[in-house]
């Protein structure tokens, strides 16, 4: 069965400094990856998405994934951390095949200090 | 957004009684799921639907009951609420062709005191 593991279940970085969120997954079969963020009180919105078009995926709010099979890896990174990116981030995965069910990682909480 | 509805958005219960949560759609997507988040567990898969009386058990289904008559609606049963399920509840919908991502909708706060 399918799974993510996001490593760091908490991330401070300081306004402007890079932010990195490492996420692994677990799948027998190429795998669908997201990235998902909430902000307080909210849904989740899709970040981005791999779909094996592309390696490097760019996303919304300037975020960006890369994929790599050798590490089992979907590490999602920004250059520069904005107060306005401070949420928690969901790593998750569909499997592949005829499985649509997505599974979740349990969460990065990311704080951006001033 | 995508056209997700979820009702009602709080609801307090007292253990013991019986709870419904309601998810609408209007993008006619064939997949329906429903998740509950507690913190450090992330998002939790009860059930799901891959088509109008079509569902199935994700990873945390005990306690809970799904229907889906309609292609729109898919129905969470709380059969008799327990304070273990004091949670939110979020619903999500997804093609069936194409990239897979979910889309959700804005989550339901359950209380069960």
């Amino acid at each position: 069965a399918q799974s993510v593991t996001q490593l760091g279940s908490h991330v401070s970085v300081s306004e402007g400094a890079l932010v990195l969120l490492r996420c692994n997954y677990s799948s027998s079969v190429p795998p669908y990856l997201f990235w998902y963020v909430q902000y307080p009180n909210q849904g989740l919105q899709l970040l981005l998405k791999y779909t094996s078009a592309a390696t490097l995926v760019k996303g919304i709010n300037g975020f960006e994934a890369e994929f790599k099979k050798s590490e089992t890896s979907f590490h999602l990174t920004k250059p520069s951390a904005h107060m306005s990116d401070a949420a928690e981030y969901f790593c998750a995965t569909s499997g592949g095949g005829s499985n649509y069910k997505l599974t979740f990682g349990k969460g990065t909480l990311l704080t951006v200090n001033p | 957004d995508a056209g997700i509805t979820q009702s009602p958005r709080h609801k307090v219960t007292e253990t013991g009684t019986p709870v419904t949560l309601r998810c609408h759609q209007t993008e006619n997507h064939r997949y329906m799921y429903w998740y509950r988040q507690d913190p450090g567990h992330g998002l939790r898969l009860i059930h799901y639907s891959y088509g109008v009386k079509d569902t199935d058990k994700g990873e945390v289904s005990d306690g809970y009951s799904v229907s889906r008559s309609k292609t729109e609606d898919f129905l969470l049963t709380l059969e008799s609420a327990t304070s273990s399920q004091t949670s939110v509840y979020f619903c999500a919908i997804s093609h069936s062709t194409g990239t897979r991502e979910a889309f959700f909708g804005q989550g339901t706060r359950l209380t069960v005191v």
